[in-house]
């Protein structure tokens, strides 16, 4: 089982919909917890980290759930725009980079 | 905002060439990193350096190495390459804080033929 998993997609959403996914981790205790966006052959671009008390910012929505070990991703009124992977990002260790486990990445394609 | 700033962005070799790249990171962030990705992968951790000093090692093979200058700049030395060395590699850095985020440049799209 990989450390950090997350559901490939494709999802396949309309525009203005609200969608969610969701990423796990098997380490209870990692630290720290990012959500990041990738376009196809581009860098992957911090979207929010994710607190513990959850956070949002614009139609984004993080929260985390430490007793079940995952952490979701809450897009509402999706744009066109926010078609991409979105990359989960767990840090398990400060003292190492080794530690910073990304998950494979969700797809998301949002059409017209 | 400066962003962390990579070169070249493409750079086509032949096999057993050599290759290096570049990447200038964040001004005040003390912490970079370099990943290896493949087309539908995720990132993978190749190397870190903190404070110019190496600080942690991935799945980097032998054929590469890497540094962090005294302006903090950091190169990426590929040699002897293969085909399965065709890539995007990114660099990231981040500040020493804790759990601090990562923040990537635009990558080098390496082809090797």
């Amino acid at each position: 089982r990989k450390e950090v998993e997350q559901d490939p997609g494709p999802f396949n959403v309309p525009e203005g919909a609200t969608v969610a996914f969701n990423c796990t981790y098997s380490n209870s205790a990692s630290q720290s917890f990012f959500w990041y966006r990738q376009d196809c052959r581009k860098e992957p671009k911090l979207l929010m980290s994710v607190y513990s008390s959850g956070n949002e910012d614009g139609r984004f929505t993080a929260q985390l759930n430490r007793a079940s070990q995952y952490i979701s991703l809450l897009i509402r009124d999706s744009k066109l725009s926010d078609s991409a992977t979105y990359l989960c990002v767990v840090n398990n260790g400060y003292s190492s980079a080794s530690k910073i486990i990304f998950g494979s990445g969700t797809r998301l394609s949002i059409r017209p | 905002a400066a962003g962390v700033i990579q070169s070249p962005r493409h750079l086509i070799k032949e096999k057993r060439e050599t290759a290096t790249l570049k990447c200038y990171p964040i001004p005040r962030h003390d912490t970079v990193y370099w990943y290896q990705q493949g087309p539908g992968q995720d990132p993978q951790f190749l190397i870190s350096f903190y404070e110019k000093m190496q600080s942690d090692k991935g799945s980097i093979p032998d054929r590469f190495s890497a540094q962090q200058f005294s302006d903090y700049h950091s190169e990426l030395n590929m040699s002897s390459l293969e085909l399965g060395d065709s890539a995007l590699y990114f660099c990231a850095s981040s500040q020493g804080q804790e759990g601090s985020p990562l923040h990537f440049g635009n990558g080098t799209r390496l082809t090797v033929t």
